[in-house]
């Protein structure tokens, strides 16, 4: 296993357009999180999932952002109608149920550029 | 809501010197989790070390402890035999409570090790 994978790692959209970035985590980690990240500041918590079933989400998910992860393997986030604001890195991160010591694994993130 | 405060937006330390970032938080649980990471410039998150709330004992990796002070929640990381490739920004980070949901991030120190 090589760790939690996302892709794209760059994106440049126009404003209004929908983009959808995808993460594989670690195959015998339960639970995947999405962090949104913005020049100089602390990754921000959007979701997260047990499984299948998305357990808790900010507020900083707004209706135009979605999030999936539909077999438990892989999840999906899509941002619909992007705007400038939405100009960040997307994280994405997994971690075992029960074996809490070894804490999060971190992919290498998404950035997304609007324009 | 769980804040994560890092009061030193920016540290410097020569090459092989130590040097200690800071980190306070508050939660209002009785156990949870600590952890320090290390994003350098390819962005990629890397954990640096971690804490259980309920070990009363600082932990340690190789030239990286903390000072893990419970009742005045605090969280300080010292950094022995400073190298290079310690340059990064380092964010603490805590969970809500003892099962890993999601984390609560400070703002970053950005560490500069100069030779």
């Amino acid at each position: 296993d090589t760790g939690v994978s996302q892709d794209p790692r760059h994106k440049i959209t126009k404003r209004g357009q929908n983009v959808t970035f995808r993460c594989d985590p670690i195959s015998e980690h339960n639970r995947l999180y999405w962090y949104r990240q913005t020049l100089g500041q602390g990754p921000e918590f959007l979701t997260y999932f047990q499984n299948e079933a998305q357990l808790e989400k900010s507020r900083l998910l707004s209706d135009r952002f979605s999030a999936e992860r539909p077999k438990g393997s892989f999840s999906t986030l899509e941002i619909q109608r992007t705007e400038q604001g939405d100009s960040a890195m997307y994280l994405c991160a997994s971690s075992p149920l029960g074996r809490r010591g070894e804490g999060y694994t971190f992919g290498s993130g998404t950035r997304l550029t609007v324009v | 809501a769980q804040t994560v405060t890092q009061s030193q937006p920016e540290m410097s330390v020569q090459e092989a010197e130590t040097v200690t970032l800071s980190c306070t938080y508050d939660t209002s649980e009785n156990n949870y989790y600590l952890f320090w990471y290390k994003q350098p410039p390819s962005r990629q998150m890397i954990l640096v070390i971690r804490q259980e709330a309920y070990k009363q004992q600082n932990a340690t990796e190789n030239r990286f402890s903390v000072n893990f002070q419970k009742a005045a929640k605090s969280f300080s990381l010292k950094i022995s035999d400073s190298q290079l490739g310690d340059t990064a920004m380092y964010f603490c980070a805590c969970t809500r409570g003892s099962t890993l949901g999601r984390l609560y991030f400070g703002r970053g120190t950005q560490l500069t090790v100069w030779p």
